[in-house]
């Protein structure tokens, strides 16, 4: 079975800084699908970025940015400039690309805050 | 304006009781998803479906029950046999059940057994 693994509870950044959030996983697979989803206080999930496995280029989305390292099962997130808004929990989350590959399997988050 | 919507968004229960969540989505999407989620434990997969009349167990499926009768509707019962059924709800949808494909998620619900 799969595993995420998210090992920073919480995270302090300074406003316009940038910080880097950890995400490591474990699969036997080759092929699947890592994603970071967003948590404001709403509680509604967005997506911020998406990898897929086979692709050797590291996903990006405007201030959003990831250091994906395959062989070191590493999915880290990272956030340039950071903004108030950026305040959140954050969910790293791993989908097979199989057949069965229905589900999301999230870690259990690291909550950011953003000082002003 | 498409998405998911849920309802309610706190539900408030007495131990025994069966309860019904509602969700709804006008993305004319075929895969729906619930999910659990508890502090410190991320989100957890409980019943999903790919297509109407079809659905599968997740990962937590005991003391949960759905159904599938139109596209767009996939509720789910928290029944008494649910040990702690204290949780946030939150369901999903997706095009299909191709991974590559965005599960979008709704609100959520927040259920408090009494």
């Amino acid at each position: 079975a799969q595993t995420v693994t998210q090992s920073q509870p919480e995270m302090s950044v300074q406003e316009a800084e940038t910080v880097t959030l950890s995400c490591t996983y474990d699969t036997s697979e080759s092929d699947y699908y890592l994603f970071w989803y967003k948590q404001p206080p709403s509680r509604q999930m967005i997506l911020v970025i998406r990898q897929e496995a086979y692709k050797q280029q590291n996903a990006t989305e405007n201030r959003f940015s990831v250091n994906f390292q395959k062989a070191a099962k590493s999915f880290s997130l990272k956030i340039s400039d950071s903004q108030l808004g950026d305040a959140a929990m954050y969910f790293c989350a791993y989908r097979s690309s199989k057949s069965s590959g229905d589900k999301l399997t999230f870690g259990t988050g690291t909550r950011l805050a953003v000082r002003p | 304006d498409g998405g998911i919507t849920q309802s309610p968004k706190y539900l408030f229960r007495k131990e025994g009781q069966n309860v019904t969540l509602s969700c709804e989505q006008n993305l004319n999407h075929d895969a729906m998803y619930w999910y659990r989620q508890d502090p410190g434990q991320g989100l957890r997969l409980i019943y999903y479906s790919q297509i109407v009349n079809d659905f599968q167990k997740g990962d937590i499926a005991e003391g949960y029950s759905v159904s599938r009768e139109k596209k767009e509707s996939f509720p789910l019962t928290v029944t008494s046999a649910q040990k702690n059924p204290t949780a946030f709800y939150l369901c999903a949808s997706s095009l299909d059940r191709s991974a590559i494909n965005e599960q979008f998620f709704g609100p959520g619900t927040r259920l408090t057994v009494l």
